[in-house]
């Protein structure tokens, strides 16, 4: 099956930095990713869509300049959050449909864990 | 009201027990509907999709009710291993978005 990677798994960081989050597709092709957040003892939540080559798109009540999204390759999606803060800590996940699936088939990341302190 | 809902759970079941989980869904433009299933602090895995007409996975089955607008998945002699929680997944027609449900947690008990 399809292999989507992430990188880190986990970050620590000071409140106040910038966290780059990078989102890959290993062996095939990805023009949308998804990105996802999760709190714990609660599902996922889709944060925004990332689109190769345009805009991402952000769902409802997401700031979209402080989880900055760039998809500059078929291949590649980062998730930076800026001027991260306590209540930004969370598990985020990425995710790439398979294009070859005919039910809308997604493959996951394994995650990023972010604390920031 | 949510637009995947599940029961939280969590379901304390023994070895060897028949569970089932149910998940309703409010979008009927809903096309595509999944379990996944999620361990402690990793990624969801995919478990099955759910077909109009049923499936059925070793111990594992999965059924999609349009007119009621739910899908249910049963798990039959459960596994110490089958502990984790398991997300109901609903996708719109014409789009990858996924909808996730809040999940429902199973423990099997030695």
């Amino acid at each position: 099956g399809a292999v989507v990677s992430q990188h880190p798994s986990r970050v620590i960081c000071k409140s106040g930095t910038s966290v780059k989050i990078e989102c890959r597709s290993l062996d095939f092709q990805a023009t949308t990713m998804f990105w996802y957040r999760q709190f714990p003892k609660q599902s996922l939540m889709l944060m925004a869509t990332s689109n190769e080559g345009s805009k991402a798109t952000y769902e409802q009540g997401v700031e979209k300049d402080k989880f900055l999204i760039n998809h500059a390759s078929l291949t590649l999606s980062t998730l930076t959050v800026t001027s991260a803060h306590p209540e930004d800590s969370s598990f985020y996940i990425c995710s790439a449909p398979g294009l070859l699936s005919s039910y809308n088939e997604q493959f996951f990341g394994p995650g990023t864990r972010l604390t920031v302190l | 009201r949510k637009e995947v809902e599940q029961d939280p759970g969590p379901f304390n079941v023994p070895e060897g027990a028949t569970v089932a989980f149910n998940c309703t869904y409010s979008n009927s433009a809903s096309q595509s509907f999944f379990w996944y299933r999620q361990d402690c602090r990793k990624e969801p895995k995919l478990l099955m999709s759910v077909y109009s007409s049923g499936n059925e996975d070793g111990r594992f089955t999965a059924q999609l009710n349009r007119a009621s607008q739910y899908i249910s998945l049963l798990i039959r002699d459960s596994k110490l291993s089958d502990s984790a929680t398991y997300l109901c997944v609903s996708a719109p027609s014409g789009t990858y978005k996924y909808i996730f449900g809040t999940g429902t947690r199973l423990k099997v008990l030695a």
